[in-house]
């Protein structure tokens, strides 16, 4: 238990849907990340809010959308997905101002896109 | 030339010896680096953290860092089937610490 938590854990959704992913970190951390997993492949980063700034990685499709409401809670909305968007995504905490960067994942969610 | 590098694998080693992970990266300023296991179909674990040059050890691990080498491996001693796992190397981003460029991992198989 790492002290951020992920819901729901596993999500089946058809293209037509729009779902929503949330992300709470108990760790009192500054900053949160999206990050994506898909089979055999590395971690992409796909959107970071750091002190009330957010950064995103350009290459990720406007269908995905953050948001982020407080220091502890993150969302991810989804909407017209595609099935190679089936993938595990991941939530991530870090406390950014102390200089260390160490970065806490939750479980993840597990989504299939049909 | 990769942020961070690491051998893909995979690794098998029998179990009781030792496992070694080595991991490359291109930013001479990187001053944190951070070494994560991962169990199939998990999300990836913090297992060990090193800022200075030299080792760092924490149970069975190790981690070691050359700055003037550009390199932090792992060593795992006395491996256990239960360290079966994907281990992702990861150091800050260049141009922006608030971020970490991970490693696409090295698979670790220990074989009973």
């Amino acid at each position: 238990e790492t002290g951020v938590t992920q819901t729901p854990r596993h999500l089946v959704m058809g293209m037509t849907n729009k779902k929503s992913l949330k992300c709470e970190q108990h760790l009192g951390h500054n900053a949160m990340y999206w990050y994506k997993q898909s089979a055999k492949k590395p971690l992409e980063l796909m959107f970071v809010y750091s002190l009330e700034e957010r950064v995103e990685n350009n290459s990720v499709p406007s269908r995905f959308s953050p948001e982020c409401p407080n220091s502890s809670h993150l969302f991810l909305h989804l909407h017209t997905l595609q099935p190679e968007d089936s993938a595990l995504y991941l939530c991530a905490s870090s406390q950014v101002s102390t200089g260390t960067y160490e970065q806490y994942f939750g479980p993840g969610t597990r989504l299939t896109v049909t | 030339q990769k942020e961070v590098e690491q051998n893909s694998g995979p690794l098998s080693v029998p179990e009781g010896a030792i496992a070694s992970l080595n991991c490359t990266y291109s930013d001479r300023g990187s001053q944190s680096f951070f070494w994560y296991r991962q169990y199939s179909g998990k999300s990836p674990e913090l297992i060990m953290s090193i800022y200075s040059n030299g080792d760092k050890e924490d149970g069975r691990f190790t981690a070691q860092l050359n700055k003037a080498s550009q390199y932090v491996s792992l060593l795992i001693r006395d491996s256990q089937p239960s360290d079966s796992a994907t281990y992702l190397c990861a150091v800050p981003s260049r141009g922006s610490a608030r971020q970490l460029t991970f490693g696409s991992g090295t698979q670790l198989t220990v074989l009973p």
